[in-house]
């Protein structure tokens, strides 16, 4: 089983387009992540959650929403896009927000 | 602040040489270390971790020390492989936060 999971892995959508990236892990962890890989390879944090509650949001456009609806999942929604969010977006998770993560395996936003 | 500052790439080895992949950080209290992988198409996947001074993180016949005095966490290979063919991110983490500090990535492309 796949412990951290996200999808789509691939998503093409158009300028101003509305889309969502879903991300489930099954290690039941109390800490929740979405990262931003630039082309690159830098790593830049974006959002962290901790049992639901937001505990880290860093400079990001607030046309960037997440949303946790249970400790196991964290999702992010991304309104008007633009070609600037162009990257890779991956998920992770930990035990305790000190403990080794644990990664999704990305999902590659194209946005045209 | 809390950083971490790792050798810039790309790194190209011919099989069976000696990899070095230097990183040194900046904490404003005591870090846990890590190197992580990320292997083509793929997210980061946990190489080796060290949680105090002194320390050696090993693993698939990578180590690095945990050097308090020179603040830095360096990686080494005695003889790397095609398969060890990635990007190398080396990354702190605080015991008051739930924050990771990644570097910014060190490709590595061994050959034939």
């Amino acid at each position: 089983d796949t412990a951290v999971s996200q999808t789509p892995k691939y998503l093409v959508t158009q300028m101003g387009n509305d889309k969502s990236i879903k991300c489930e892990q099954n290690l039941g962890h109390d800490t929740m992540y979405w990262y931003k890989q630039d082309s690159k390879k830098f790593l830049k944090i974006m959002f962290s959650y901790n049992n639901k509650e937001l505990i880290i949001n860093e400079t990001v456009p607030n046309r960037f929403s997440p949303k946790s609806p249970d400790k196991a999942h964290l999702n992010l929604h991304i309104n008007s896009l633009e070609l600037g969010d162009s990257a890779v977006y991956f998920c992770a998770s930990s035990r305790d927000g000190n403990e080794k993560l644990f990664f999704g395996s990305g999902t590659q936003l194209s946005v045209l | 602040g809390n950083s971490v500052t790792q050798m810039e790439g790309p790194v190209t080895l011919s099989e069976e040489a000696f990899l070095t992949i230097n990183c040194t950080y900046t904490a404003t209290g005591y870090p846990s270390l890590f190197w992580y992988v990320q292997y083509p198409g793929e997210g980061l996947q946990l190489l080796l971790k060290a949680t105090k001074a002194d320390d050696k993180g090993s693993n698939k016949g990578f180590e690095a020390t945990y050097r308090k005095e020179t603040t830095s966490f360096h990686l080494e290979k005695g003889s790397v492989q095609v398969s060890d063919s990635a990007v190398y991110f080396c990354a702190l983490t605080l015991n008051t936060g739930n924050q990771f500090y990644f570097g910014t990535g060190t490709s590595l492309t061994v050959i034939p």
